[in-house]
């Protein structure tokens, strides 16, 4: 069974450009979650939605962010402007949240490395 | 606000050692565990999942569950070099997984 996909695996871009990471969850799955990852601050929940529905945003930053997914099967995380500060690696995870809350663990996406110049 | 708490290590061990890697959350209402294994530069795997107190078993890994004490635990037997990675704990609550800050674990050859 295919995994989390998350795309691109690597990004580099100038500071003030829009960047857009992508992300298929596993097939079934009904719940997605955005996070990101620094060595200062570990691993930060940004946003999760469950059944496409944002469930919780009050991760995301600023309004800078901003994350969709339009069906079950796609998301993104748009950055814009970008800025120095953003360089982190961006996880996408999926699950499935069944009547037995919290019950199903997260399986991530091997992550885009985002470097802002 | 839910807290899940591990030592950030780092946590050295010869090889073929018994390492012991320890959590402790708020929430006395958790019902369900995870434990994730992180190499560098990758993302977190899942590797074991505690539903009940007591012990689980799976292969050289045990996790152990001690809801009244609010402690989870995870021990690496016979450990290896390739068992040198960062481990989060993990507990959910809604829809959400709390992670710990992990604990980097070293298994010196």
């Amino acid at each position: 069974d295919a995994g989390v996909i998350q795309s691109p695996r690597h990004e580099v871009t100038e500071m003030g450009q829009e960047v857009t990471l992508r992300c298929k969850p596993i097939s079934g799955h009904n719940s997605l979650f955005w996070y990101r990852q620094t060595m200062m601050r570990g691993l930060e929940l940004l946003i999760y939605f469950n059944n496409n529905v944002p469930i919780d945003d009050s991760g995301m930053p600023e309004d800078r962010f901003s994350a969709k997914m339009p069906n079950a099967s796609f998301s993104t995380l748009k950055i814009q402007p970008s800025e120095p500060r953003d360089s982190a690696v961006y996880f996408c995870a999926s699950s499935l949240i069944t009547g037995l809350l919290g019950n199903q663990p997260q399986h991530f996406g091997d992550g885009t490395r985002l470097s802002i110049l | 606000q839910k807290e899940v708490e591990q030592n950030s290590g780092p946590l050295s061990v010869p090889e073929g050692a018994i390492a012991s890697l320890n959590c402790t959350y708020s929430d006395r209402g958790s019902q369900s565990f995870f434990w994730y294994r992180q190499y560098s530069g990758k993302s977190p795997e899942l590797i074991m999942s505690i539903y009940s107190n007591g012990d689980k078993e799976d292969g050289r890994f045990t996790a152990q569950l001690n809801k009244a004490s609010q402690y989870v635990s995870l021990l690496i037997r016979d450990s290896q070099p390739s068992d040198s990675a960062t481990y989060l704990c993990a507990v959910p609550f809604d829809y959400n997984l709390f992670f710990g800050t992990g604990t980097r674990l070293t298994v010196i050859p």
